[in-house]
């Protein structure tokens, strides 16, 4: 199976400051069409996840363009540019390359 | 904005089964996959299985593997997913989502129902 392990698993920031989130994997999220299938979550409080970034780099309908992505191979990191009060909640990386499909443990993102 | 509709909740015995349901548009029906994916307390996302209703070919994670069935009604554009021997490790949120194809054989989740509390208790 494909292990996602993020970090930190706990972010406290400050609004309008940048935050980064890692996601490393046990291995290559490229598939052999060329794709890589690595996603970025964030669910809210009370909330089901919303997709933030579909393979890897590309914004979902919607998500500010504070949310960035990057990445390749087996590390990838979520960006925000300048946090809102808006963005707490829990982050997870999650891949469909091969199933079993894994997500990433999370991270939890608070204001400070 | 893509609505799926899951019932609020169940109360389950251990030992028994719970059968949720995932009511989609018809156009996700034809052309999407439903996946299931469960959120217990304490704990992270977790997948449970998936199914491509124009197929009916379904996937499951391989700690469910012969305890969970997905199955998909295209008459009313609604996906089930029955869990069976339920114990108390089951408890969780149970959400589907909509996988939407992106190419070749890969469905990525883009929207999610509002998901169904699921607690086993005696």
């Amino acid at each position: 199976d494909i292990v996602l392990t993020q970090s930190p698993l706990s972010l406290p920031v400050t609004p309008g400051q940048p935050a980064s989130i890692s996601c490393k994997s046990t291995q290559t999220l490229m598939h052999s069409d060329g794709k890589t299938y690595l996603y970025w979550y964030l669910q809210k409080p009370g909330q089901p996840p919303q997709l933030l970034i579909y393979e890897v780099s590309n914004r979902f309908s919607g998500v500010p363009d504070r949310f960035s992505g990057s990445g390749s191979g087996t590390d990838f990191t979520l960006r925000i540019s300048r946090v809102e009060a808006e963005d707490v909640g829990v982050y997870y990386c999650m891949q469909t390359k091969q199933p079993p499909f894994t997500f990433g443990p999370g991270t939890k993102v608070e204001i400070k | 904005q893509v609505q799926l509709i899951q019932p609020g909740g169940e109360v389950k015995k251990p030992g028994s089964s719970v059968k949720v349901s995932c009511t989609a548009p018809r156009e996700t029906f034809r052309t999407s996959a439903i996946y299931w994916v469960r959120l217990a307390p304490g704990q992270g996302l977790e997948w449970v299985g998936q199914i491509i209703p124009f197929y009916g070919a379904a996937n499951y994670a391989p700690k469910f593997q012969g305890r969970v069935s997905i199955t998909a009604d295209e008459s009313t554009s609604t996906a089930f997913m029955e869990v069976s021997s339920l114990t108390s490790d089951d408890t969780a949120v149970y959400y589907c989502a909509r996988g939407t194809p992106s190419g070749g054989p890969n469905y990525y989740i883009d929207y999610w129902g509002q998901g169904t509390q699921v607690i086993v208790s005696s």
